[in-house]
């Protein structure tokens, strides 16, 4: 499948503050991406998507940015909340995969109050 | 919104006995269901991909025979882990694909432990 990694392995920021998660991709044919947010033994829970012929998409709270230049994500959650701490993964969906997601590392996320 | 029941929510078995893990759409119809595990501190990585009514399509190095799925309706499939040992021992979860628009929910997991 597709290699998706996170740069991040680790975050932890300021209650109020904005976090900023990046992943990188690995294949340029890649269609579709998907932010996702996993709480501890739970489900992943979808966050925000993006398709590849846009470069910004905005949400409640957050953004995501696309660069497909060099096959980069973020992840951008303004004013960051305890409730936010989670590990968030970044998924691609190849072109030709069957809608199969690939899913990258995960960054865990930390909200110090 | 589109919501996808996973049970049980945890399951411990002995080795050598077979588990079977249920996901069901619960507000629309899912064609396509995929099934990921996922070991502690670490992604999911995607099993098998479940189409109703067809054969599923596993990925590389998941062993077909020891992992199988059956996707008889529209809003159910099922992943049996057959003969499990310790090392099957994971956090396993499916996923389908939101017939309206383009996202993809999750179920709420299944922890399983073989002892």
């Amino acid at each position: 499948g597709e290699s998706v990694g996170l740069h991040l392995p680790t975050l932890s920021v300021q209650e109020g503050d904005n976090s900023i998660i990046n992943c990188a991709y690995s294949n340029s044919a890649s269609d579709y991406f998907i932010w996702y947010k996993q709480e501890s033994g739970k489900g992943p829970q979808f966050i925000i998507d993006i398709r590849s012929n846009m470069d910004k998409r905005q949400g409640q709270r957050v953004t995501v940015l696309l660069n497909k230049t060099v096959k980069h994500l973020s992840l951008q959650i303004a004013a960051t909340q305890p409730g936010d701490s989670a590990v968030y993964f970044c998924a691609e969906r190849g072109p030709n995969t069957g809608n199969q997601f690939y899913f990258g590392t995960g960054t865990s996320l930390t909200v110090i109050p | 919104g589109a919501v996808v029941s996973q049970h049980p929510s945890r399951v411990i078995c002995k080795s050598g006995t077979s588990v079977k893990i249920e996901c069901r759409s619960l507000d629309f119809q899912a064609t396509t269901m995929f099934w990921y595990r996922q070991f502690p501190k670490q992604s999911l990585m995607l099993m098998a991909t479940s189409n109703e009514g067809s054969k599923a399509t596993y990925e590389q190095g998941v062993e077909k025979d020891k992992f199988l799925i059956n996707h008889a309706s529209l809003t159910l499939s099922t992943l049996t882990v057959t003969s499990a040992h310790p090392e099957d021992s994971s956090f396993y979860i499916c996923s389908a694909r939101v017939t309206r628009g383009y996202g993809y929910t999750f179920g709420s997991g299944t922890r399983l432990t073989v002892v």
